[in-house]
């Protein structure tokens, strides 16, 4: 089993959809939880931390359910400009960052 | 531009041949990473360094692999008698050891190996 693991995707969905993503983990040990935004052929960049509690960035909601080791990101009223990769990252106690594949997102007009 | 720095973007090299990454991160991070990315795959751990300390190398990285941030500040990463299954993306990315530490990535070292 893979350390991290998100929903294989693609998702393609109409502008202004609401989509979710999920994201499992293995290592119950996890310390931090992070959702990543990849554009083709480019870096990945920061999108979100999650927080235990849960947290909003405008259309984005990020979850993190540590009992059942998931993380889920939300994205309400998808923009053309959401299309992407997004990959979810975990951090663990040794410092180590481990991504999961990615889930790509494309949104159609 | 105060972001990470990665040289050279791209990289084409014949099988056999010895490349060199390098990567300055940000001024203020002390941790350094370096991931390998092929096509469809996320982002995969090779190595990391806080300061000048290399703390964690991942089983996968076989000894052609070598890095080095001697002065703590900027980082390198060698490969040596490539082979074409290390074709693939090459990310450099920093962090702070303070908070939750998010990463921080440059815009990558592509490599091609014929």
């Amino acid at each position: 089993r893979k350390e991290v693991e998100q929903d294989p995707g693609p998702f393609n969905v109409p502008e202004g959809a609401t989509v979710a993503f999920n994201c499992t983990y293995s290592n119950s040990a996890s310390q931090s939880f992070f959702w990543y935004r990849q554009d083709c052929r480019k870096e990945p960049k920061l999108l979100m931390s999650v927080y235990s509690s849960g947290n909003e960035d405008g259309r984005f909601t990020a979850q993190l359910n540590r009992a059942s080791q998931y993380i889920s990101l939300l994205i309400r009223d998808s923009k053309l400009s959401d299309s992407a990769t997004y990959l979810c990252a975990v951090k663990d106690y040794g410092q180590n960052f481990v991504f999961g594949p990615g889930t790509r997102l494309s949104v159609l007009p | 531009d105060t972001g990470v720095s990665q040289d050279p973007r791209h990289k084409i090299t014949k099988r056999g041949q010895n490349v060199t990454f390098r990567c300055d991160p940000i001024s203020e991070h002390n941790r350094l990473y370096w991931y390998r990315q092929t096509l469809g795959q996320g982002p995969e751990f090779l190595t990391y360094f806080q300061n000048e300390a290399q703390l964690e190398k991942s089983r996968l990285l076989s000894d052609r692999f070598s890095a080095e941030r001697p002065k703590g500040s900027f980082s390198t990463l060698e490969i040596q008698r490539t082979e074409q299954g290390d074709s693939a993306m090459y990310l450099c990315a920093s962090s702070l050891w303070t908070g939750t530490g998010e990463l921080f990535f440059g815009e990558g070292s592509r490599l091609t190996v014929l």
